[in-house]
């Protein structure tokens, strides 16, 4: 099983700022996915294929990375940018997520 | 609009069992694989079960394998999940999750049914 390692754990930026989530994982994956989750909602799709943002996601946000390395970057963080952001790998069974990154606003 | 909707959902004693359902909408269900995802209580996400295209294939993870089987009806655009010897770290929101392309990646998701095992 593939382990992806996010950090950090939690972080705090204040509006304007640039923010950068890693992930990393235990063995070379092919992409790696992102996930948006607000308090109280479902999940949803921010970033997948490692750089492609979803439909919808603002164009302030952007994916990155290769083999087991792997980023998400907030080029000027807004309010409503706060929320956990999973990374996901699914190009080996089975599927796993990164524990997880709660951002919040400073 | 793609929509996902869970039910079935509640509380149930441990070793009982305990389906739960999602209802598929705005896309051609039997084009896409499916899948449940689980996330306990202040947790982080666990992918439980995929379910191929025709649902002659199925994948678990080990914590679930031998308990949880996942199935689906093309024709109903419906998407199950039967849960059996339920353990109380099974308790979780079970979301219902289509997956995609290159790498598999989860792209639409329901809004979540809560599973409480407890005594």
């Amino acid at each position: 099983e593939i382990v992806l390692t996010q950090s950090p754990t939690t972080m705090a930026a204040s509006p304007g700022e640039k923010v950068t989530l890693t992930c990393r994982a235990s063995s070379s994956v092919s992409y790696m996915h992102w996930y948006q989750q607000r308090s109280g909602t479902s999940p949803k799709l921010w970033i997948y294929e490692t750089s492609k943002l979803a439909s919808g996601v603002p164009n302030r946000f952007s994916g990155s990375g290769s083999g087991t390395s792997y980023s998400l970057t907030i080029n000027s963080m807004e309010t409503e940018d706060a929320a956990t952001y999973y990374c996901q790998q699914g190009s080996s069974y089975p599927p796993t997520f990164g524990a997880g990154t709660k951002l919040e606003l400073k | 609009e793609v929509q996902l909707v869970e039910s079935g959902g509640g509380l149930v004693q441990p070793g009982r069992s305990l389906k739960l359902s999602c209802a598929a909408s705005g896309f051609t269900f039997s084009n896409y694989y499916m899948a449940w995802v689980r996330q306990a209580p202040k947790k982080g996400l666990e992918w439980v079960a995929t379910i191929s295209t025709s649902g002659s294939r199925t994948y678990y993870p080990d914590s679930v394998k031998g308990r949880f089987t996942i199935s689906r009806d093309n024709a109903k655009s419906s998407l199950y999940l039967q849960m059996n010897s339920l353990k109380s770290e099974d308790t979780a929101t079970y979301y219902c999750a289509r997956r995609v392309g290159n790498g598999f990646p989860f792209d639409y998701w329901g809004q979540g049914v809560m599973v409480t095992v407890s005594s």
